[in-house]
């Protein structure tokens, strides 16, 4: 088992409709989980963090953790062809507090 | 601010050179990691430097080292280069007091010939 999981898509929404990121890990430790967003030649940025249970919402993008099923996902409302890029999960390890990055998921938004 | 720099941006090594690769982190950040990013396997962990202390270390060969220096700029060097070390290779910089948060490079990329 990986110990991030994410499909890797392509997610493909049209415009102005939510679009909903999935992640599952492995590590029941980690405490703190985020997304980075990553263009095409680019490098990531981050998009957001969470910490705890629940939604965390900033502009657009709403961060959802469980840690009982070990489950966080991203919801981009209103998605804009701009939101096209590779989204990236990366819990922090709770033994090494390294960030563990899933292999993304490639998100299209069509006009 | 300004924000994490690397250098040099592009590169193109052959079989067996070697190469060093430069990161400097945000100002007042004392936490660098770099990570290897390949289509196939995505971003992994290279290693995290804290203090001019290596404090984590990914599953590379010992071909790939680094150092970091006390104005908290990094140098990753790869020995003995292989085909297979052609990636983006990312530097971060974190702040212990914005949480450990991750801010990236714009990478370097290497190809290896």
């Amino acid at each position: 088992q990986k110990e991030v999981e994410q499909n890797s898509g392509p997610l493909s929404v049209p415009e102005g409709a939510i679009a909903s990121l999935n992640c599952t890990y492995s590590d029941r430790g980690s405490q703190s989980f985020f997304w980075y967003r990553q263009y095409s030649g680019k490098s990531p940025e981050l998009i957001m963090f969470i910490y705890s249970n629940g939604d965390k919402e900033d502009g657009r993008f709403t961060a959802q953790l469980n840690k009982a099923s070990q489950y966080v996902s991203l919801l981009i409302r209103d998605s804009q062809p701009s939101d096209s890029a590779t989204y990236l999960c990366a819990p922090r390890s709770y033994n090494t507090d390294k960030l563990i990055f899933g292999t993304g998921t490639r998100l299209q938004v069509f006009p | 601010k300004a924000g994490v720099t690397q250098t040099p941006r592009y590169l193109i090594k052959t079989r067996g050179q070697q190469v060093t690769l430069s990161c400097s982190p945000i100002s007042g950040h004392r936490s660098v990691s770099w990570y290897q990013q390949t289509p196939g396997q995505g971003l992994q962990f290279l290693f995290e430097y804290f203090s001019e202390t290596q404090r984590n270390k990914g599953n590379f060969p010992g071909r790939f080292s680094g150092r970091q220096f006390s104005n908290s700029r990094s140098e990753m060097n790869v020995s003995t280069l292989e085909l297979g070390d052609s990636a983006l290779y990312l530097c971060a910089s974190s702040s212990w007091t914005e949480q450990e948060t991750q801010y990236f490079g714009p990478g370097t990329r290497l190809l290896v010939l």
